[in-house]
C-alpha cells in the first residue's frame, strides 16, 4: 500500500514553455501533498506543501507564480512550471501525507525535467 | 533553525565491511526521524523510521538506526556491506508535516 506516482516520469521541452507534472495517490487519499526539487548530487530542498482545496504553501524564494500547483482531489496534485527556462531543469519529487495516518510521507518516483 | 548535518559527503568501504552513516539534527522537541536511500536518477526508498519507543530501529535490506536523544542523533548501520548498497543515502527530519532532509552520504563499496 502507499503508493504514489508521478507522471511524466522524464520530459524535455522548449525554454517559454509550460510543462504540468503530476502526481497521485494510487491507494490512499492524501489531504497533503509535497513538492521537492532536487539539483544534481544535492539534497531535496522543499518547494511547497499542496493541500487539498486550498491555495499552497510555499517555501520561500520559491516563485508561486513560476511554479503553480494544484491540489483539486485527494488523489491528485500537478505542478505546472510555467515559461520554463534551462535554470529550472532538475528532478522533481512530490510526497503525498494520508489523511487518516501519521506524519509519514509517501514519496513518487521523481519526474526529470530538461528544459532546452 | 531546524537543520539536518550529514557530516560525510562520501564515504566508501569495502564489500563485507560494516558501516555507519551519521546523521544530527537541530531540533528544540523529539522530531520523526527517517533514512532514505536513492540510486541514481531513482527516488527514494523509505529505509526506516523513527517515532516513538525502542530507540533501536530495524529497517529494509539489513539496516538498523539507532535514536540518541543526548546527543540529537540518528545514525545508520549496517554490519556486512553488499556492492548493491552503493547509493545515495539521505536522512530526513519531520517536523509538524514538513520533511527537512540532510545534504546526504554517498556510499561507494569497493569489491
Amino acid at each position: 500500500g502507499a503508493v504514489v506516482s508521478q507522471h511524466p516520469s522524464w520530459v524535455i521541452c522548449k525554454s517559454g514553455t509550460s510543462v504540468k507534472i503530476e502526481c497521485r495517490s494510487l491507494d490512499f487519499q492524501a489531504t497533503t501533498m509535497f513538492w521537492y526539487r532536487q539539483f544534481p548530487k544535492q539534497s531535496l530542498m522543499l518547494m511547497a506543501t499542496s493541500n487539498e482545496g486550498s491555495k499552497a504553501t510555499y517555501e520561500q524564494g520559491v516563485e508561486k507564480d513560476k511554479f503553480l500547483i494544484n491540489h483539486a482531489s485527494l488523489t491528485l496534485s500537478t505542478l505546472t512550471v510555467t515559461s520554463a527556462h534551462p535554470e529550472d531543469s532538475s528532478f522533481y519529487i512530490c510526497s503525498a501525507r494520508e489523511s487518516t495516518g501519521d506524519d509519514e510521507q509517501f514519496f513518487g518516483p521523481g519526474t526529470r525535467l530538461t528544459v532546452l | 533553525a531546524q537543520s539536518v548535518t550529514q557530516p560525510d559527503i562520501h564515504i566508501t568501504v569495502s564489500e563485507g565491511a560494516s558501516l555507519e552513516l551519521r546523521c544530527n539534527y537541530s531540533y528544540g522537541a523529539t522530531p520523526y526521524l527517517f533514512w532514505y536511500v536513492q540510486s541514481p536518477g531513482q527516488g527514494l526508498q523509505l529505509l526506516l523510521k523513527y517515532f516513538s519507543g525502542d530507540t533501536l530501529v530495524q529497517g529494509i535490506k539489513g539496516f538498523e538506526a539507532e535514536f540518541k536523544r543526548s546527543q540529537s542523533s540518528f545514525n545508520l548501520r549496517k554490519p556486512s556491506v553488499h556492492w548493491s548498497d552503493a547509493a545515495e543515502y539521505f536522512c530526513a527530519v519531520g517536523l509538524t508535516y514538513k520533511y527537512i532532509f540532510g545534504t546526504g552520504t554517498r556510499l561507494k563499496v569497493l569489491a
